[in-house]
């Protein structure tokens, strides 16, 4: 257990429609990471936050958006779905954002867009 | 950006034997290389991972090792066992910000 926690942890939903995957860190990380991960393909970096600031952006659709809370956790709202978003979305923590600084992450949520 | 490349994308070994899974890196000033083992249906968990000052590093039967004048890193599993059947994927970081993937390797040990 990495000590991040992701709910739901399945989700099905029709196209068109919106959810809100949410992410609460390790205890004492100040940083958190959002990937998709695709059938058959790699990890693919969405966006980083670090205590609240968004500090680095990958391949995000401009669907989808994130925002980290003051209490550290971090939800990815992702907004009329299609079938493509179909994947599995992991979050991941860190202490920091330094050089070197490991990322620990969660189980993830399956989403099934139908 | 940073890219990474790893090979082969399949390995199949027989119980007992060595696997070797590689990672190339484009750029030059990335310093931190995670290795992260993905079982069906969970998340990644990271089984070793080597800073740029360091040219290889053991835990059991798991190494790593890197050449930074190459730009490539190694997983090295020894003595594999049914259990290490599963997805690796190499990383690699400069500010820790954000780290590129590699494409996974789909390993299966064979009894």
């Amino acid at each position: 257990d990495s000590g991040v926690t992701q709910t739901p942890k399945h989700l099905i939903t029709a196209t068109g429609q919106r959810v809100t995957l949410r992410c609460s860190p390790r205890s004492g990380d100040l940083s958190v990471y959002w990937y998709q991960q695709s059938l058959d393909q790699g990890l693919q970096f969405l966006i980083q936050y670090y205590n609240g600031e968004e500090r680095a952006k990958g391949n995000i659709l401009e669907r989808f958006s994130a925002q980290q809370f003051p209490d550290l956790h971090s939800e990815l709202n992702l907004s009329s779905l299609e079938l493509g978003d179909s994947a599995l979305y992991f979050c991941a923590s860190s202490v920091e954002q330094v050089p070197g600084n490991t990322i620990y992450f969660g189980e993830g949520s399956w989403l099934t867009v139908v | 950006g940073e890219n990474v490349e790893q090979h082969p994308s399949t390995l199949s070994v027989q119980e007992g034997d060595s696997a070797v899974i590689k990672c190339t890196y484009s750029d030059s000033a990335s310093n931190y290389f995670p290795w992260y083992k993905q079982e069906l249906g969970k998340g990644p968990q990271l089984i070793i991972d080597i800073r740029s000052n360091v040219g290889e590093k053991k835990d059991q039967r798991i190494a790593v090792t890197l050449n930074k004048t190459a730009k490539h890193f190694s997983l090295h599993i020894t003595e594999t066992q049914p259990e290490d059947s599963a997805v690796y994927f190499c990383a690699a970081s400069l500010t820790g910000n954000q780290f590129y993937f590699g494409t996974g390797t789909s390993l299966t040990v064979i009894p």
